[in-house]
Formats: C-alpha cells, sequence, structure tokens
C-alpha cells in the first residue's frame, strides 16, 4: 500500500525558515518523480514544486522559485521542502504527491494527509 | 486568479447528471491531453478520479466521465449521489512555468 506521510509543519514568523519532509512507503520510491502541492486556507490547490526521481531535474511555481528548494534522499526514501523567507501568503497546507506514472508531473494519484504551514508574527 | 476557470459551484438532484466545465488555453488544457479532475472533501487530500481527460483510476466509478473540446475540458458526473457532494479541480499540464495548474474548484452540492 502506497503511503505518503508529511511533517515538519507548524507556526512560523515572517522571514522565517522551515523544512518539510515526507516518507514515503509501499513503492520503489526512485522510480518516482515526487511533487508538493498546497492548499491556503479555504482557497483552491496550487502546484509548488516537482522533482525527477534520481534527484537530477527540479522544478518550481514563480510564486516560491528562489525561496523553496525541493531534494529527495532515494536512500530513505524521503522528500523535502525547504522554505526560506516565508511570507503570510504562504500559509497552507502544504502536500506530498506521487503520481501514477514515473515520470514528473503525471497525474497525481497518491496524496499525503497535508502538514500545514502558519505564517504570521 | 487560478490558471484554469471554473464554475464556483454547481448543483444537482440525487440521480441527474451534472457537468464541471474546466477553461484554458492553447498552452495547457487546449495543447495537451495531460487534464486531470480531483475529488476533495473538506480536510481531506484529493482524490484523482480522472486523468489524461477521460481515464480513471482503478476503483473510480464509470459514473465518473471526463471529455476536452478545444481549450475547455469537462467532468460529468451521472447518477448523482449524496456522497458526491464535494469540492472538484481541473489540473492541466503546461507548456511554461507553472509547469502544472489547476483550477479554481468547484463545489458540488446534492440538493
Amino acid at each position: 500500500e502506497v503511503q505518503l506521510v508529511e511533517s515538519g509543519g507548524g507556526l512560523v514568523q515572517p522571514g522565517g525558515s522551515v523544512r518539510l519532509s515526507c516518507a514515503a512507503s509501499g513503492f520503489t520510491f526512485y522510480n518516482y518523480a515526487m511533487s508538493w502541492v498546497r492548499q491556503a486556507p479555504g482557497k483552491g490547490l496550487e502546484w509548488v514544486s516537482a522533482i525527477s526521481g534520481s534527484g537530477g531535474s527540479t522544478y518550481y511555481a514563480d510564486s516560491v522559485k528562489g525561496r523553496f528548494t525541493i531534494s529527495r534522499d532515494n536512500s530513505k526514501n524521503t522528500v523535502d521542502l525547504q522554505m526560506n523567507s516565508l511570507r503570510a501568503d504562504d500559509t497552507a497546507v502544504y502536500y506530498c504527491a506521487r503520481g501514477n506514472r514515473g515520470v514528473i508531473l503525471s497525474p497525481l494519484e497518491y496524496w499525503g494527509q497535508g502538514a500545514l504551514v502558519s505564517v504570521s508574527s | 486568479q487560478s490558471a484554469l476557470t471554473q464554475p464556483a459551484s454547481v448543483s444537482g438532484s440525487p440521480g441527474q447528471s451534472i457537468t464541471i466545465s474546466c477553461t484554458g488555453t492553447s498552452s495547457d488544457v487546449g495543447g495537451y491531453n495531460y487534464v486531470s479532475w480531483y475529488k476533495q472533501h473538506p480536510g481531506k487530500a484529493p482524490k484523482l478520479i480522472i486523468f489524461d481527460v477521460n481515464n480513471r483510476p482503478s476503483g473510480v466509478s464509470n459514473r465518473f466521465s471526463g471529455s476536452k473540446s478545444g481549450n475547455t475540458a469537462s467532468l460529468t458526473i451521472s447518477g448523482l449521489q449524496a456522497e458526491d457532494e464535494a469540492d472538484y479541480y481541473c489540473s492541466s499540464y503546461r507548456s511554461h512555468s507553472p509547469l502544472e495548474v489547476f483550477g479554481g474548484g468547484t463545489k458540488l452540492t446534492v440538493l
């Protein structure tokens, strides 16, 4: 059974940093690209970032480019999202997700439960 | 402002059919057969219900179907049931950043 479990969310001050981690199990991790999608309170879904199975290719939404960094550790089956220079509009539930195909940006069939990041002073 | 345009809400009675539209551009919906639809209950993670315009993942009811014409994709739910009440989001691959775009979401109410 595919499982994705996020951790690391919480309350952070504007300008601060937080690192989210997603632990994956139930599939051959390095064969699949992984994505992060966020949802601000009461708002819709926004794609944030994606990383290829090898970790060699990464992609970002313009809204987070230069502030967020996605990475993965295929030996530990984890994918992380380092979030720096946080702003109030980064407040959201962040979901880790896996596509139904190994390639990057494939339809997101498996999702974690989400991790809430609140940016406030 | 979401990249893809969906109606904010739709409604229907049990047993009826409804259709939710998702309008983009030739750089996303119209240019690729990579449109997906997600269903989301409040407080829960989204669930993939349609991918590649008109394909259903294993286990998804055949009451859900997808189609596309030009720059507009559509999700049709037939034989509406109470458990269909949820938020629905479309998404598409895009040729330029951001590489994946979502619609603003449509709230389906089953009357």
